[in-house]
């Protein structure tokens, strides 16, 4: 069965760096985009970027563009991201989720748990 | 960026009560809408894409309508268990947005 499981979140001083990891199993990692979306404790979901199939097409949304980084590692089925200058308004679970087709069109159709994320001094 | 606005925002409805939600998007964006359902301390559930194609698994009182601006998801007899915050989602233009969140509680 299809699984995401996130990892590498924690407690952050604001302007410091955390790298999250989404481990997939359970489907040809190749064949799919894949999604970061984060939620703020007692928000909405916010998508904040994705990357293709095969690393070639990526997009951020405006909050996060030049701080944040998506990235994939085919050979080991995993997907990250790499943010850098947290501030407080990054605080939020963090969710790794797969798109249901090779295209940014699809549907979310399978979601990590999230992890959390806390930038505070 | 597209705007997605859901109403309402709250509900408190009884068992096997038919439930409506509707989601409005600033701009014509097809059928490009989901719609997910998160219930307390879990990550969000795909229940119908595309406006009106229910995904695998999920009961089929959840359906979906809808195209260019307006969609509904409807829950037809409402069972204790679809108390959670259900959310639009439009793919059809970058940035991907989701409305506010609907609340449901159940009576």
């Amino acid at each position: 069965q299809v699984q995401l499981v996130e990892s590498g979140g924690g407690l952050v001083n604001p302007g410091g760096s955390l790298r999250l990891s989404c481990a997939a199993s359970g489907f040809t990692f190749t064949d799919y985009y894949m999604s970061w979306i984060r939620q703020a404790p007692g928000k909405g979901l916010e998508w904040i970027s994705y990357i293709s199939s095969r690393g070639r097409i990526i997009h951020y949304a405006d909050s996060v563009k030049g701080r944040f980084t998506i990235s994939g590692d085919n050979a080991k089925n995993s997907l990250y991201l790499q943010m850098n200058s947290l501030t407080a308004e990054d605080t939020a679970l963090y969710y790794c989720a797969r798109q249901a087709g090779i295209s940014e069109t699809h549907a979310f159709d399978f979601w990590g748990q999230g992890i959390m994320v806390t930038v505070s001094s | 960026e597209v705007v997605l606005t859901q109403s309402p925002d709250f509900q408190s409805v009884t068992p096997k009560e038919k439930v409506t939600i509707t989601c409005r998007a600033s701009q014509s964006i097809g059928g490009s809408i989901h719609w997910y359902q998160q219930k307390p301390d879990q990550s969000p559930k795909l229940l119908i894409k595309f406006a009106s194609q229910s995904f695998s698994g999920v009961p089929s009182r959840f359906s979906g309508s809808g195209s260019g601006t307006d969609f509904t998801l409807t829950i037809n007899s409402l069972e204790a268990e679809d108390a959670a915050t259900y959310y639009c989602h439009q793919s059809s233009s970058l940035p991907h947005t989701f409305g506010q969140g609907t609340k449901l509680e159940i009576k």
